[in-house]
């Protein structure tokens, strides 16, 4: 059964900082990785989406990579806001899920002004 | 586009009830599947659909639980009877291919059994 980890579980870091979060997953037999946001109390919104075939996928200040063999993932975040502050989501799609996807438990972030 | 539309957002309920939750997918998706988010153990997939047919459903705790899609724009996912240990958020998510496409999550029904 594929396994998704997330370290760290919470951070705290003052505005402006670069921070990355990590994601692991057990099975690197995956169709595709997906970082996802989550607002308090909101739905989810896709932030990245990487195929297995590819390395990393970047967008605007988001760039996440992709590690198949070592079954990792890490988010970057670059000149990080407060607007930034929300639970950070890895989600892997593989072969012995289906299509569905596995979650971590996610990062809860907070960036302080 | 609408995005995917769950009802009702929001669901107070006492225990031994039946509860019945709904989902539109987006229109032209052809893949259906319902999580369930918890503190505990975080978003789990329940069951997922693809052209309406239930494809797997190891993920629904138990015959309490039952989801059906009888046309590709509707779905709904029932507790019978319902258990304070089945509060929680219960999301349903769509694409328009089985692999390799980005899920749509929907804005999610929160669920509180007394």
């Amino acid at each position: 059964k594929q396994e998704v980890t997330q370290i760290p579980a919470a951070l705290s870091v003052p505005e402006g900082e670069n921070l990355v979060l990590n994601c692991s997953f057990t099975d690197s037999a995956i169709y595709n990785l997906q970082w996802f946001r989550q607002d308090p109390g909101k739905g989810l919104t896709s932030l990245l989406l990487i195929q297995s075939s590819q390395r990393e996928q970047t967008s605007g200040r988001l760039n996440a990579s992709l590690d198949k063999s070592s079954g990792r993932s890490t988010l970057y975040i670059a000149a990080s806001q407060p607007g930034d502050s929300a639970t950070y989501l890895c989600a892997v799609s593989s072969s012995n899920s289906g299509y569905a996807l596995n979650f971590g438990k996610g990062t809860s972030l907070l960036v302080t002004p | 586009d609408a995005g995917v539309i769950q009802s009702p957002r929001h669901e107070v309920t006492e225990m031994g009830q039946e509860v019945t939750l709904r989902c539109k997918p987006i229109s032209g998706h052809n893949s259906l599947f319902w999580y369930r988010q918890t503190m505990m153990r975080g978003l789990e997939l329940l069951i997922y659909f693809n052209n309406n047919v239930p494809i797997d459903d190891s993920g629904m705790p138990e015959d309490r639980f039952s989801a059906k899609m009888p046309n590709a724009s509707f779905s709904t996912l029932k507790i019978q009877p319902s258990e304070p240990r089945d509060s929680a958020v219960y999301f349903c998510a769509s694409n328009p291919q089985v692999a390799g496409d980005t899920q749509y999550f929907g804005p999610g029904t929160r669920l509180t059994v007394l």
